[in-house]
C-alpha cells in the first residue's frame, strides 16, 4: 500500500522561481525522507527529517514536517534546468515489525531554462 | 567508491524463462532491498532484508524470490517470468531500514 503520496503530480516553473512539492502519509512514522530521480535512473537521497523535527535545510532545499497533519513539504528555491527530475518522499513506519520505507508516486519537477 | 551496482542493466528474455538480476553493495550495509518501479505507480518494494539469512516480502512479492546468503549480495530471482514482471528494477542498500537509502543504477526488464 502507498503510504507517501505527492502533489502535485507534475509541475512546470520557470528557473529562479522557488517550488514546492506536498507530500502526505497515512500512519505515524519514525522518519520521512526527499530522494531525487533524473529520467529512468536510480534515486538519490536528498534530506531526511525525524518525527521531532519540524524543518530542515540543506543548500537550496527546505523541508518542513508536520505530524499532526500527517504531511511534509519539500521546497526548491531559485530552481535551475539541472533540478528538472522526479521527487519522492518516502516514509518508514513507527514500531512493530514493519522495516520498509514506502514510497510516494513522485512530483515530476519540470524548470524551464 | 561506496556503491551498488546492479547487473545486467538490461534483459528482454520471453516467459518462464528463469532469471536473475545481481546486486551487490560495498558498503557493508545490513538492509537491502528490491524496488520495481512502473508509470503511474511510482516504486513499489518488492523484497527487503535486515542482514544475512533474514528476508521478508515486500507490497509485491508475488513472482519474484531473493536470497541473502553474504552480506553484500542480494539477488533478485524470477523463476518463471511473464510480461507482467515487464519493468525497472531498483536495488538498494542502507546502514538501517529507517535511514539513507543508495540505489543501483536500475536494470530495465522486458519480458516477452
Amino acid at each position: 500500500s502507498q503510504q507517501g503520496e505527492e502533489d502535485p503530480q507534475a509541475l512546470s516553473i520557470q528557473e529562479g522561481e522557488n517550488a514546492t512539492m506536498n507530500c502526505s502519509y497515512k500512519t505515524s512514522i519514525n522518519n520521512l525522507q526527499w530522494y531525487r530521480q533524473n529520467s529512468g535512473r536510480g534515486l538519490v537521497h536528498l534530506i531526511l527529517i525525524r518525527s521531532n523535527e519540524r524543518e530542515k535545510h540543506s543548500g537550496r532545499l527546505r523541508v518542513t514536517l508536520d505530524t499532526s497533519k500527517k504531511s511534509s513539504s519539500l521546497l526548491i528555491t531559485a530552481s535551475r534546468a539541472a533540478d528538472t527530475a522526479s521527487y519522492f518522499c518516502a516514509t518508514d513506519a513507527e514500531g512493530g515489525s514493519n522495516y520498509k520505507l514506502t514510497f510516494g508516486k513522485g512530483t515530476l519537477l519540470t524548470v524551464n531554462p | 567508491e561506496a556503491q551498488v551496482t546492479q547487473n545486467p542493466r538490461y534483459l528482454i528474455t520471453v516467459t518462464g524463462k528463469k532469471l536473475t538480476v545481481t546486486c551487490s553493495q560495498n558498503m557493508n550495509h545490513e538492509y537491502m532491498s528490491w524496488y520495481r518501479q512502473d508509470p503511474g505507480l511510482g516504486l513499489r518494494q518488492i523484497y527487503y532484508s535486515m542482514n544475512v539469512e533474514v528476508t521478508d516480502k515486500g507490497d509485491v512479492p508475488e513472482g519474484y524470490k531473493v536470497s541473502r546468503k553474504e552480506k553484500r549480495n542480494f539477488p533478485l530471482i524470477l523463476e518463471s517470468p511473464s510480461p507482467n514482471q515487464t519493468s525497472l528494477y531498483f536495488c538498494a542498500s542502507s546502514g538501517t531500514y529507517y535511514n539513507e537509502q543508495f540505489f543501483g543504477p536500475g536494470t530495465r526488464l522486458t519480458v516477452l
